[in-house]
């Protein structure tokens, strides 16, 4: 049963720290989402890959995010510093590229202290 | 305004009831549909795709109107199990993209 695997599960950080999470997609998808959701925003979109190239990172704040694809396994988005304001569930979503499933993996609980 | 919008709810119904959902879209050019369930603390998962034709799959209907920029979902003899966030989802394909734009959801909760 292939799925989208994301660690950690949960992290609780201070203000300031960095933050790194990590994905490893579908084996065989070719596109790759970040998304981040919050009581108040829902679901946004932060990042998107794909074949590893980044097609859009327009809903990410560039001064502390950034987003990668090492190699088409693995996903990284890294948050340095951080801040209490970037609590929220993020989650990496991987696809095959048409218009259509995405599947997400369980997300990364991120508080920031 | 945003660009997908939902009644947030919660639509609190007794079990074997018939529930509608609406959800609005402001993107003209969107070209394809969806609806997504996320169970409480859980990752989205897809429940259907939305036609111009509307479609239905056991319980549920799922229908489109392009001119008026509305997508429905409809839940029949609802279920327990059936209680849940409902998010409405528009596929933004312009320019070789895939971004899918999500709704806040909207929270059904199902009753004995």
């Amino acid at each position: 049963d292939a799925r989208v695997t994301q660690t950690p599960r949960d992290k609780v950080t201070e203000m300031g720290q960095e933050v790194t999470m990590r994905c490893q997609p579908i084996l065989g998808h070719n596109t790759v989402f970040w998304y981040r959701q919050t009581m108040m925003q829902g679901l946004e979109l932060l990042a998107y890959f794909r074949n590893r190239a980044p097609l859009d990172d327009s809903g990410m704040p560039k001064d502390r995010f950034s987003a990668e694809m090492p190699d088409a396994t693995l996903a990284t988005l890294k948050i340095q510093p951080s801040e209490p304001r970037d609590s929220a569930v993020y989650f990496c979503a991987s696809g095959d590229g048409g218009a259509n499933e995405q599947f997400f993996g369980p997300g990364t609980r991120l508080t920031v202290l | 305004r945003k660009e997908v919008e939902q009644d947030p709810g919660p639509f609190n119904v007794p079990e074997g009831a018939t529930v509608a959902f609406n959800c609005t879209y402001s993107n003209s050019a969107s070209q394809s549909f969806f609806w997504y369930r996320q169970d409480c603390r859980k990752e989205p998962k897809l429940l259907m795709s939305v036609y111009s034709s509307g479609n239905e799959d056991g319980r549920f209907t799922a229908q489109l109107n392009r001119a008026s920029q509305y997508i429905s979902l409809l839940i029949r003899d609802s279920k327990l199990s059936d209680s849940a966030t409902y998010l409405c989802v528009v596929n933004d394909l312009t320019g070789g993209g895939n971004k899918l734009t999500f709704g806040t959801g909207t929270q059904l909760k199902v009753e004995l």
